[in-house]
């Protein structure tokens, strides 16, 4: 079973759309994610949730909206899409606080790589 | 704010040497320091954890050494091997608390030919 799971895997679309990824994870998982990967492969946080709470909010344009309807799931939603929004963006999950430790150990989905035309 | 460099971007190494990867910090130290593999066209991968109290970690092939003096965490695998062809990020976190986040450095791609 997937532990970390993200739809769609491609995503190709014009700009100035507004398009979705989701993200499930089926760890039990308190602690949710979204990464953005660039062209150089460097992966840098955007947005982090806490039992559907928002703890983590970047410098991330506000045209991107994370929504956590429940702990197992996190999706994105970018609205007027741009050129330099194409990059893979990755949901990760991890558990914050496990036997009274905070490892923070992240597990990765297998990324969607968004494309804007 | 904080930096973390992997100083090289590339590494290409013969099959039975050991690799060893470098991973540099600037300003505070961090908690933990972590080591993940990502190949093409997947997520990355956790492979080992070392914690500010630890000097070195070991799993299989892999070992982990910290120094907080040096600000530096190096990343040796031992008799490699093709299949440890990838890239390998190093990421760091500060704080505790649940605000706290992880940075990434943005990766050694190690290669290792037969």
């Amino acid at each position: 079973d997937t532990a970390v799971s993200q739809t769609p895997k491609y995503l190709v679309t014009q700009m100035g759309n507004d398009k979705s990824i989701k993200c499930e994870q089926n760890l039990g998982h308190d602690t949710m994610y979204w990464y953005k990967q660039d062209s150089k492969k460097f992966l840098k946080i955007m947005f982090s949730y806490n039992n559907k709470e928002l703890i983590i909010n970047e410098t991330v344009p506000n045209r991107f909206s994370p929504k956590s309807p429940d702990k197992a799931h996190l999706n994105l939603h970018i609205n007027s899409l741009e050129l330099g929004d194409s990059a893979v963006y990755f949901c990760a999950s991890s558990q914050r606080i496990s036997g009274g430790r905070s490892y923070n150990e992240q597990f990765f989905g297998p990324g969607t790589r968004l494309t804007v035309l | 704010s904080q930096k973390i460099e992997q100083n090289s971007e590339a590494l290409n190494i013969q099959e039975g040497k050991t690799a060893t990867l470098t991973c540099n910090y600037t300003n505070y130290s961090p908690a933990y320091l972590q080591w993940y593999r990502q190949d093409p066209g997947r997520g990355p991968v956790f492979l080992l954890l070392i914690r500010e109290n630890e000097k070195e970690k070991r799993k299989e092939r892999l070992k982990v050494t910290f120094d907080t003096t040096l600000k530096q965490s190096l990343f040796h695998i031992t008799a490699s091997q093709p299949a440890d062809s990838a890239t390998y990020l190093c990421a760091l976190e500060r704080l505790r608390s649940s605000a706290s986040k992880i940075i990434f450095g943005s990766g050694t791609r190690l290669s290792i030919r037969p």
